[in-house]
């Protein structure tokens, strides 16, 4: 199995305040994604990367930014944390190719709560 | 842009019954699809994928097929079980983006 893991697992901020997530992976897998996971809107996409330094918008992408500078992990930073921000964030890295998709695998998710 | 949309649940089933939760997409390219299983208090696991069309995926008695025509991958189990009991995401990678896309998830509750 891919190797993944997020930190920290769960996290209370005040609003305001900047916040960094991290994902980390074991394996050189290219892509590697952050979602946000509320009640009623199943997972959306915040950003992702297809490469170090190459990263992209995904649907909900305002209010965070992202960082690749080393393949193995993918920072995910919320520039003034606020209540529309307490959500669960799950990372999760791509396995195979752009030519033979094995499948994506998630980590454990982090639980931010904004106050 | 991409999207997927699933019914809507909750569904309720009775333990043994046949089990069908619609899935629709819309995708430009070749995407592939992927239906994702988050059982209570855990991540998401894969639960089966297809690649191209008339691709059907299939696990744990769950199968899907790839429909281009329809552009649907609808989740099919003839038989459920109290511990199918979960949350099923559909989702659509586009070929040209690599982005990958899911629908709001549907909650499955299996009584006895």
């Amino acid at each position: 199995d891919a190797g993944i893991t997020q930190s920290p697992r769960h996290k209370v901020t005040e609003t305001g305040t900047p916040v960094t997530l991290r994902c980390h992976q074991t394996e050189n897998h290219r892509y590697m994604y952050w979602y946000r996971q509320d009640p009623g809107h199943g997972l959306r996409l915040i950003h992702y990367s297809y490469g170090v330094k190459d990263t992209d918008k995904g649907e909900v992408s305002d209010g965070y930014s992202v960082s690749r500078s080393k393949t193995e992990d993918f920072l995910l930073t919320l520039e003034s944390a606020t209540s529309s921000q307490t959500s669960v964030y799950f990372c999760a890295i791509m396995t195979g190719t752009d030519d033979r998709v094995y499948g994506y695998t998630f980590g454990s998710g982090t639980r931010l709560t904004v106050v | 842009g991409n999207s997927v949309t699933q019914m809507e649940g909750p569904v309720t089933l009775s333990e043994e019954a046949f089990l069908t939760i619609n899935c629709t997409y819309t995708a430009t390219g070749y995407p592939s699809l992927f239906w994702y299983v988050q059982y209570p208090g855990e991540g998401l696991q894969l639960l089966l994928k297809a690649t191209k069309a008339d691709d059907k995926g299939s696990n744990k008695g769950f199968e899907a097929t790839y429909r281009k025509e329809t552009t649907s991958f609808h989740l099919e189990k003839g038989s459920v079980q109290v511990s199918d009991s979960a949350v099923y995401f559909c989702a659509v990678r586009a070929s040209n983006t690599g982005k990958l896309i899911f629908g709001q998830g549907t909650t499955l509750q299996v009584k006895p």
